[in-house]
């Protein structure tokens, strides 16, 4: 079946270091891959996506490409701030179907 | 624009009680959807409605747990009996429109479930 695989955490890091969280994809077709981000005492929100191969999705400073040939959607950072603290989620769909998470990456950043 | 309400934000009960949760999506929102997220892992997926129908409760533990939509807008979620294993964060998410692969959701904050 249809699967998320995300780099296991916690990721620690000091402001303005370069994030790399890691993300593989199983699945059938040609799924939608996301992001979304848990900030402390939030809901869930959409980061970024992007719908087909080679595409880039972008957002606030972060960056991830969906790589069919890897089947990966790493998510990128150049220079991490302490708002950026938060639980990160690799979520891919397709068609018809609900999101699949994977288990979550927490990232702590400190100043 | 307002955004998913969920209720309670806590809740604690011990086991083989009832409990339920409340949920109010985005006005206009079609498609409603019921994760349950237990600690250390992802978001699963329990139940996902179009309108007041269900389109996929294939991973909802039907023996306990039962969701609603009467009226295709707000819905509840319930658990009788309680278990242990039960204890997570259920949230709810809305989207606009039939699942596809460029729907959003969006998620509310959540209630936090102890089951002691």
């Amino acid at each position: 079946g249809n699967s998320v695989t995300q780099m296991e955490g916690p990721v620690t890091l000091s402001e303005e270091a370069f994030l790399t969280i890691n993300c593989t994809y199983t699945a059938t077709g040609y799924p939608s891959l996301f992001w979304y981000v848990q900030y402390p005492g939030e809901g869930l929100q959409l980061l970024l996506k992007a719908t087909k191969a080679d595409d880039k999705g972008s957002n606030k400073g972060f960056e991830a490409t969906y790589r069919k040939e890897t089947t990966s959607f790493h998510l990128e950072k150049g220079s991490v701030q302490v708002s950026d603290s938060a639980v990160y989620f690799c979520a891919s769909n397709q068609a018809g179907t609900a999101l699949i998470f994977g288990k979550g990456t927490t990232l702590s950043v400190s100043s | 624009e307002a955004g998913v309400a969920q209720s309670p934000r806590y809740k604690i009960i011990e086991k083989r009680q009832s409990v339920a949760f409340w949920c109010n999506p985005i006005s206009g929102h079609a498609t409603l959807y019921w994760y349950q997220q237990i600690l250390g892992q992802g978001p699963k997926l329990l139940i996902q409605f179009q309108n007041n129908g269900v389109v996929d409760d294939s991973q909802l533990p039907k023996d306990r747990f039962s969701a609603e939509r009467l009226k295709g807008v707000d819905s509840t979620l319930k658990i009788q009996p309680a278990k242990l294993e039960d204890s997570a964060v259920y949230l709810c998410a809305s989207s606009l429109g039939t699942p596809g692969l460029r729907e959003k959701l969006f998620f509310g904050s959540g209630t936090q479930l102890s089951v002691l």
